[in-house]
């Protein structure tokens, strides 16, 4: 059974510009949840999708958003980067209900670079 | 707001040791607690998930245990190999009024040969 797939692996941009970042879950699973892994803060939540809804949310301004697609596969966008916006992005996927509070797996990342 | 502390934040010990990884937590009500380990620049692997009903997971040389009254979680990992070293996380999954998972900062862990 495949992984959880990310895409791209590393991004550079520049502050100002808007990046999508793209997730496919394991086949089957319904969950697909998104967070950012800092030096300084750590990883942390950002939102969780199921069936197309977003059902929770971390605490993070509304430049970060997110969908997901009836195909389960799910992106996230963050417009008017900021140099702080400079992270590694992780995809999780959950086949259960609870989504990010039961088993996840995640993909390898996306590493984002803002200049 | 729960909170998750994991220490040490940093070990480096010989092969062969046996350890243990601590993991605390603010907020009793949790659902479930997770180990993950990260290798550098990777994405998270799962470890061990305990549910909050459980006292103890066990998955070939490691072992997580869970007291919830107590908000403490330990990791044990018998006989230290090189292929141990990682960056080990505790994932706290939910809280009073919470339906997240909160991480900790990790424990990064070097066992030498």
């Amino acid at each position: 059974k495949a992984g959880v797939t990310q895409t791209p692996r590393y991004l550079i941009k520049t502050r100002g510009q808007q990046v999508t970042l793209s997730c496919s879950p394991i086949s089957g699973h319904r969950s697909v949840s998104w967070y950012q892994q800092t030096p300084g803060q750590g990883l942390q939540f950002l939102f969780e999708y199921f069936s197309e809804t977003q059902r929770n949310k971390g605490n993070f301004p509304g430049r970060f958003s997110g969908r997901q697609f009836s195909n389960s596969r799910s992106e996230m966008n963050v417009s008017t980067l900021e140099l702080g916006d400079s992270a590694l992005y992780l995809c999780a996927s959950s086949y259960s209900r609870e989504g990010p509070l039961n088993e996840q797996f995640f993909g390898p990342g996306t590493r984002l670079t803002v200049l | 707001k729960q909170e998750v502390t994991q220490i040490p934040a940093a070990l480096s010990v010989p092969e062969g040791e046996n350890l243990v990884l601590n993991c605390s937590f603010t907020d009793s009500a949790i659902y479930n607690l997770q180990w993950f380990r990260q290798d550098p620049g990777k994405g998270l692997t799962s470890l061990l998930l305990i549910q909050s009903s459980q006292r103890e997971q066990t998955s070939g040389r490691l072992n997580a245990s869970l007291d919830k009254s107590s908000g403490r979680s330990t990791l044990y990992i018998a006989a230290s190999q090189p292929g141990d070293s990682a960056t080990y996380l505790c994932a706290v999954g939910g809280g009073t009024r919470s339906y997240i998972p909160t991480f900790g900062r990790g424990t990064s862990l070097i066992v030498h040969p």
